[in-house]
C-alpha cells in the first residue's frame, strides 16, 4: 500500500518562474492538506481539499498561491511568480476523513530552491 | 500566545537517559493530540497519539492534562536512533489542519 507521494523532490526555479507540486494521497484517502516548512520553522497550515472542492484556505497567501484537488489526477499546489521568500519545504498529507482522532499521513516532501 | 508551544531544545543526552518533553496548547476545544517525529530533512512521521488516561508505547509515555492544556512525552533508556526533531501536535476536530509546534530536537550522544 504506497504511502503519500509526492513529486518533484526537489524544485529549483529562478524569480519569476512558476512552481508546480503534486501530491497523489494514500489510497482510500479523499482528504489533502498543504503544509508549508520554512527553514528551522515548524510546518504552517496552507490549503486543506477534498476532490474538486477546497475546503479551507485559510492558511494560503492571498496572491500567487493556488490549490487543486481534480476529480482524476494528485493534487497540485502552484506557485506563480516565484519569490526567495517561497524556498521551503511543502508537505502534502492525506487522510480518509473519517473518524475523529484520525490523523494525517504525509509524503516526503518538495524542497522548493528559489534563486 | 502561539497556539502550540514546546521546550525550545535542543536536548543533548547519553544513551540510556530518559528525557521529558513539555507542550502546552492554548485552544481549549482541541480534541485530539499526537507526537510526531521529524528527522533532518524527512517528513513528519506520526510517534504516537495521546489520549486523557495517558498511553505508553514501548519506551515512549505520552500524557495529556486538559485542565492544564499541557502535554508530554517521556522517552526511557534513549538510543541514537530517537535522534530526531520532536513535534507536539494538536488539532481541533477531524477533518480539519493540525497545529505542529515548532519542534524539540533531541541528540543521544554515545
Amino acid at each position: 500500500n504506497a504511502g503519500v507521494m509526492q513529486n518533484p523532490r526537489h524544485l529549483v526555479r529562478r524569480r519569476g518562474q512558476e512552481a508546480r507540486l503534486r501530491c497523489s494521497p494514500m489510497k482510500g484517502h479523499s482528504h489533502v492538506y498543504w503544509y508549508r516548512q520554512l527553514p528551522e520553522e515548524g510546518l504552517k497550515f496552507m490549503v486543506y481539499l477534498q476532490k474538486e472542492n477546497i475546503i479551507d484556505e485559510s492558511g494560503m497567501p492571498k496572491e500567487r498561491f493556488s490549490a487543486e484537488f481534480p476529480k482524476e489526477g494528485p493534487s497540485i499546489l502552484r506557485i506563480q511568480q516565484v519569490v526567495r521568500g517561497d524556498s521551503a519545504a511543502y508537505f502534502c498529507a492525506s487522510s480518509p476523513g473519517l473518524a475523529r482522532g484520525e490523523t494525517q499521513y504525509f509524503g516526503p516532501g518538495t524542497r522548493l530552491l528559489v534563486l | 500566545r502561539k497556539e502550540v508551544e514546546q521546550d525550545p531544545g535542543p536536548f543533548n543526552v547519553p544513551e540510556g537517559a530518559t528525557v521529558a518533553f513539555n507542550c502546552t496548547y492554548s485552544n481549549s476545544a482541541s480534541q485530539s493530540f499526537f507526537w510526531y517525529r521529524q528527522d533532518c530533512r524527512k517528513e513528519p512521521k506520526l510517534l504516537m497519539s495521546v489520549y486523557s488516561s495517558g498511553n505508553e508505547d514501548g519506551r515512549f509515555t505520552a500524557q495529556l492534562n486538559r485542565a492544564s492544556q499541557y502535554i508530554s512525552l517521556l522517552i526511557r533508556d534513549s538510543k541514537l536512533s530517537d535522534s530526531a526533531t520532536y513535534l507536539c501536535v494538536v488539532n481541533l476536530r477531524g477533518n480539519t489542519p493540525l497545529v505542529f509546534g515548532k519542534g524539540t530536537r533531541l541528540s543521544v550522544i554515545a
